[in-house]
């Protein structure tokens, strides 16, 4: 099974720079979210989404977009990367409908923007 | 205001002793689930164990155990026998019933996480 596909796994920007950080997963998962991790900070939740066409912001979504054109896939955009987004993101779903549903998540991206 | 504290930036533990990493919690809710994910070296997020609000009962996954405290709102994770493996970051999260007729919609809240230390 190939649950959560992140990609990629390292990526070096220059300030100013955009990219997009990839997801997909294949277990029909309703409900996907990036969350970005820091040193001393766990994980905060960036942007959501509980459903195709449906998405939301979390925590700290400024800098980032995303879209949710199916059910499979929830592509997190950095428009004009700063040295403050330099961390390390991951990917997870999960289902949307119980309490107790385990969320899975991709290996991660570590990005670093100079 | 943090809604999963981790108070315990670092743990040592000795190989084969048990050992308790802790994570209180903040909610309105009534309806709520709680987890510990472990995170090794490699960088992946392994889910451990799940503790619901209205479950009676602490749970248990082989060498996990979840001492759910709800009054109290603490959710500390026990690992009992300790081995070299165990060394890793471990999380709590929390997630909480939203939406109409209280379904969840998936959303975790983190703590800032512990890293346990396994010596031999």
């Amino acid at each position: 099974n190939a649950g959560v596909t992140q990609t990629p796994k390292f990526q070096v920007l220059k300030t100013g720079q955009s990219m997009t950080l990839q997801c997909a997963q294949d277990m029909n998962h309703e409900y996907m979210s990036w969350y970005r991790q820091d040193p001393g900070m766990g994980l905060r939740l960036i942007h959501y989404s509980v459903g195709a066409g449906i998405t939301d912001q979390g925590e700290v979504p400024n800098g980032y977009n995303v879209s949710r054109s199916t059910t499979e896939d929830f592509p997190l955009r950095l428009l004009s990367a700063a040295p403050s987004q330099t961390s390390v993101y991951f990917c997870a779903s999960s289902y949307a409908s119980a309490l107790n549903t385990e969320a899975f998540f991709g290996q991660g991206t570590r990005l670093t923007v100079v | 205001a943090q809604k999963i504290t981790q108070t315990q930036p670092g743990m040592f533990v000795q190989e084969k002793e048990a050992v308790t990493l802790d994570c209180t919690y903040d909610t309105s809710d009534q309806s709520y689930g709680l987890f510990w994910y472990k995170q090794p070296s490699s960088g992946e997020m392994i889910f451990l164990i799940y503790q619901g609000s209205y479950d009676e009962q602490n749970a248990t996954e082989g060498r996990y155990s979840l001492n759910f405290q709800k009054a109290r709102k603490s959710a500390n994770l026990v690992i009992s026998a300790s081995q070299l493996g165990d060394s890793a970051m471990y999380f709590c999260a929390m997630r909480e019933a939203k939406g109409a007729g209280g379904t969840s919609y998936g959303k975790l809240t983190f703590g800032q996480g512990t890293i346990l230390t396994v010596h031999p």
